[in-house]
């Protein structure tokens, strides 16, 4: 049974860089089938795509974060992180990591949904 | 990108059958087969109950189908129990190779 874990920090000081690894058990982070992506969710809002990532290095980012946000992938320890700058309060919120199928035509690849979640981390940002 | 848009909140009884609806645009839900729907229980992580507009995940009850006109998408629960009380979101694939959810929708069952 797949598995996902994040990991990082629960506290984070305005204007510093938010950092969370997840890590990968029971399958192969290095898939051909399968992005791998980061969710959060504000203390009772909605969820909110972060970005994903393909084992290769290929990575898709929310244009509303894409200039604080980076995502990279460790094969080797089967675990892929965010980072996250100049974070702010409205960063705060539940941070998933989730795998991403994957969908290839002839000529596009797809990202077609999230189907394994990790639990969630907490990160709260203040001072 | 913008969110997707659905109704922040649905009630039905015991037994009705409720639709919830999830708009987007000819960019996304309308350009695409790619819509998802996610349960998400209080303090849980989010569970895949619909893909690909109208296909169930092995082990999601048949009282949940999906369906999509032009750039609406819409989940349909027949025969509401009280554990489907919870908040649902869409999701779809965008022409920007991007991901969006919805805004959410809490269903209630009275």
């Amino acid at each position: 049974q797949l598995q996902l874990q994040e990991s990082g920090p629960g506290l984070v000081k305005p204007s510093e860089t938010l950092s969370l690894t997840c890590t990968v058990s029971g399958g192969s982070i290095s898939s051909s089938s399968y992005y791998w992506g980061w969710i959060r969710q504000p203390p009772g809002k909605g969820l909110e795509w972060i970005g994903s990532i393909y084992y290769g290095g290929s990575t898709y980012y929310n244009p509303s974060l894409k200039s604080r946000v980076s995502i990279s992938v460790d094969t080797s320890n089967n675990q892929f992180s965010l980072r996250l700058t100049s974070v702010a309060a409205a960063d705060t919120a539940v941070y998933y990591c989730a795998r991403v199928s994957r969908y290839c035509s002839t000529t596009t690849c797809y990202s077609k949904l999230f189907d394994y979640w990790g639990q969630g981390t907490l990160v709260t940002v203040s001072s | 990108q913008s969110a997707l848009t659905q109704p922040a909140s649905v009630s039905g009884s015991p037994g009705q059958s409720i639709t919830l609806s999830c708009t987007g645009t000819s960019s996304d839900v309308g350009a695409y087969n790619f819509v998802s729907w996610y349960q998400q229980h209080p303090g849980k992580a989010p569970k895949l109950m619909i893909y690909d507009v109208t296909n169930r995940p092995s082990g999601v009850s048949n009282r949940f189908s999906g369906s999509k006109s032009g750039n609406t998408a819409s989940l349909t629960i027949s025969g509401l129990q009280a554990e489907d009380e919870a908040d649902y979101y869409c999701s779809s694939y965008t022409s920007s190779s991007t991901l969006v959810f919805g805004g959410g929708t809490k269903l209630t069952v009275l």
